[in-house]
């Protein structure tokens, strides 16, 4: 079945790096675009990151770029996302998601959505 | 950068109630909003994408609808499983960014 299985998460003093790996499954990873978004402890969903499906696109929210870098391997259905220079307020739940993309012939429009996700991996940010 | 608010921040409902969140963008984006449902301890469940097409798997008692700046989620009969948070996103332009959420618990 369709899977995506986060890890890597952990304890991690601020200043410090992490990587953060999300496996695949069950879909044909290298045709979809994927994303990470967190959720801080108390706090809503925050986008991170998206890669296009072949990684010649990243685009970041402001509060990680140039900190944070999203990457896929395709030949190992599994993105990555490297997290250096931690702050406290990374500390969150760190989930993948496939990006999928519906054509709607009306207009014309190609619209995209997250409709595959990780269960998360805890990232804890702290001296 | 697009904002994205909701209102209410937080509804108490019962079962059988209709709820209609809504969200509003700070510039256009179209029809580009999705909407998700999100429990504690669980992953985030895509409910609604295009504004107002419902995603495979999801209940008909969900429906969205609006375009440009202002959209909104109904639950037509609320459920015990409904009780949860709800987010707007749009994708029309990075950041993608999330509303601040819409909790639903019981009254």
């Amino acid at each position: 079945q369709v899977q995506l299985v986060e890890s890597g998460g952990g304890v991690v003093q601020p200043g410090r790096s992490l990587r953060l790996s999300c496996a695949a499954s069950g879909f044909t990873f290298s045709t979809f675009g994927m994303h990470w978004v967190r959720q801080a402890p108390g706090k809503g969903l925050e986008w991170v990151a998206v890669t296009w499906s072949d990684g010649s696109n990243t685009y970041y929210a402001d509060s990680v770029k140039g900190r944070f870098t999203i990457s896929r391997d395709n030949s190992k259905n599994t993105l990555y996302l490297q997290m250096d220079t931690l702050r406290a307020e990374d500390t969150a739940v760190y989930y993948c998601a496939r990006d999928h993309g519906y054509y709607d012939s009306s207009d014309y429009s190609t619209y995209y959505y997250m409709d595959v996700w990780g269960t998360g991996t805890t990232v804890t940010v702290s001296s | 950068d697009i904002q994205m608010t909701q209102s209410p921040s937080s509804l108490s409902a019962s079962v059988g109630d209709r709820v209609t969140i809504t969200c509003r963008a700070s510039r256009t984006v179209s029809t580009y909003v999705n909407w998700y449902q999100k429990k504690p301890g669980k992953a985030p469940k895509l409910l609604i994408y295009a504004a107002s097409s419902l995603q495979s798997g999801v209940p008909s008692r969900f429906s969205g609808s609006g375009s440009g700046t202002d959209f909104t989620l109904t639950i037509s009969s609320l459920q015990p499983e409904d009780f949860a948070t709800y987010y707007c996103q749009q994708n029309y332009g990075t950041p993608f960014s999330f509303g601040p959420g819409t909790k639903v618990d019981i009254k």
